[in-house]
């Protein structure tokens, strides 16, 4: 059973940090690359990040670019994102999932939520 | 950067046939991707590159692309089909990825 399952979000003012995690199972994660992607409340699907199989190679949104990090580790079959300064427009649900022939996403976990707020 | 242009809204009875499109310049060079994501759900690819269906995804969700449009077609809609629906492309060296606006889909 393929399986993603993040963690880490909760409540945060503004300017502070978080570390999102996701624990994979079920499948080859040190071949998969992985993504992040986040949806804010009521709105649509926005990717944020991108990491190789080996952890060599990162990308980044434009509106992450800077602030955010990812990293993994396929000794424990994770994937991490570090978030610092955080704004209010970082409120989301923040999804990790398997960015497959560098193209489409599948599988995608549950989600965590991240609240930016004083 | 580009834009991915769906309609806010599709509504179909139960049975007939749901179209969805998703229109960008990138499309003629680029694969469409598609996720249905239910209330309160996470999202789920139900079409990739065009128009392959992943394993365990119903017969009655098929995609084809026409250059600049990429066409989701949900034949025999059901009830259980009522979620919004994405499309997705990336370019070919991964860094730059779209995501359409999303479609509700309505089963009367």
């Amino acid at each position: 059973q393929v399986h993603l399952v993040e963690s880490g979000g909760g409540l945060v003012k503004p300017g502070g940090s978080l570390r999102l995690s996701c624990e994979a199972s079920g499948f080859a994660f040190s071949d998969c690359y992985m993504s992040w992607i986040r949806q804010a409340p009521g709105k649509g699907l926005e990717w944020i990040s991108y990491i190789s199989s080996s952890g060599s190679t990162m990308f980044y949104a434009d509106s992450v670019k800077g602030r955010f990090t990812v990293s993994r580790d396929n000794a424990k079959n994770s994937l991490y994102l570090q978030m610092n300064s955080l704004r209010v427009e970082d409120t989301a649900i923040y999804y990790c999932t398997c960015y497959m022939g560098l193209n489409w996403f599948d599988p995608w976990g549950q989600g965590t939520l991240v609240t930016v707020s004083s | 950067s580009y834009d991915l242009t769906q309609p806010t809204s599709v509504s179909v009875s139960p049975g007939q046939t749901a179209r969805i499109t998703c229109s960008g310049d990138a499309l003629p060079k680029q694969y469409g991707n598609w996720y249905q994501q239910k209330a309160g759900q996470a999202p789920v690819l139900v079409i990739y590159k065009d128009n392959k269906r992943p394993s365990g995804i119903p017969e009655r969700f098929s995609g084809s692309n026409s250059g600049t449009r990429v066409t989701l077609t949900i034949s025999g809609v059901q009830a259980e089909d009522e979620a919004d629906y994405y499309c997705q492309t990336a370019d070919n060296t991964g860094s730059s990825v779209v995501f359409g606006g999303g479609t509700k889909l309505t089963v009367l």
